[in-house]
């Protein structure tokens, strides 16, 4: 049974830092692509990062290239979000996603929410 | 970047009934074509990926279709549970980038 637990949001202000989790199990962790994919408060999907299945090849929404860097801890299974710089329009629901075919996204977890406010 | 736009907005229909959503994109996309269902305070679960092929556990009562920019999810005879919010999500080539649509609610008439 794939399960993805995110951890970490809260509330933050303006110009500072928060760093996500996102602990799985049920998966080849070590051979998976992950995503990072938030959701504001009453919108859409947006996509945000992408760390391919070889840990290092990263690619990442130009909404927060430069201020936030997606990374993984094979050995605890565990993917992160480093966020940087946050704004106000980053606050969101932040939702952890395991990559399907590079196309899609296949398992989801149940996010976490982040309030950037002063 | 390709935009996608789903229409209609709202769909008023009622269980038993056919539901036909539509996401059109912006220039044309290869088969990198997927459609999810969000549900209140609930993550998004994927149900179709490349444009046809159901995910792992998903009815058959949900079908996707289409090609370049035009593309159709469709949900043959609607459940009680189908009620819900459906998103489609394409990638553009290289490198990759995902963009979803605005949505799409599919509301009990």
């Amino acid at each position: 049974q794939v399960q993805l637990v995110e951890s970490g949001g809260g509330v933050v202000q303006p110009g500072g830092s928060l760093r996500l989790s996102c602990e799985t199990s049920g998966i080849t962790f070590s051979i998976s692509g992950m995503h990072w994919v938030r959701q504001a408060p009453g919108k859409g999907l947006e996509w945000v990062a992408f760390l391919r299945h070889d840990g290092v090849t990263t690619y990442y929404a130009d909404s927060v290239k430069g201020r936030f860097t997606i990374s993984r801890d094979t050995s605890k299974k565990t993917l992160y979000l480093q966020m940087n710089s946050l704004r106000a329009e980053d606050t969101a629901v932040y939702y952890c996603a395991k990559d399907k075919k590079t196309t899609s996204f296949d398992y989801w977890g149940q996010g976490t929410l982040v309030t950037v406010s002063s | 970047e390709i935009v996608l736009t789903q229409s209609p907005a709202t769909l008023s229909l009622s269980p038993g009934e056919r539901a036909t959503l539509s996401c059109r994109a912006s220039q044309s996309v290869d088969s990198y074509l997927a459609w999810y269902q969000q549900k209140p305070g609930q993550a998004p679960r994927l149900l179709i990926y490349d444009v046809f092929n159901r995910a792992t556990g998903i009815p058959a009562r949900f079908s996707g279709s289409g090609s370049g920019t035009d593309f159709t999810l469709t949900i043959s005879s609607l459940e009680p549970e189908d009620f819900a919010i459906y998103y489609c999500q394409q990638r553009t080539n290289w490198p990759p980038e995902f963009t979803f649509g605005q949505g799409t609610k599919v509301e009990i008439k």
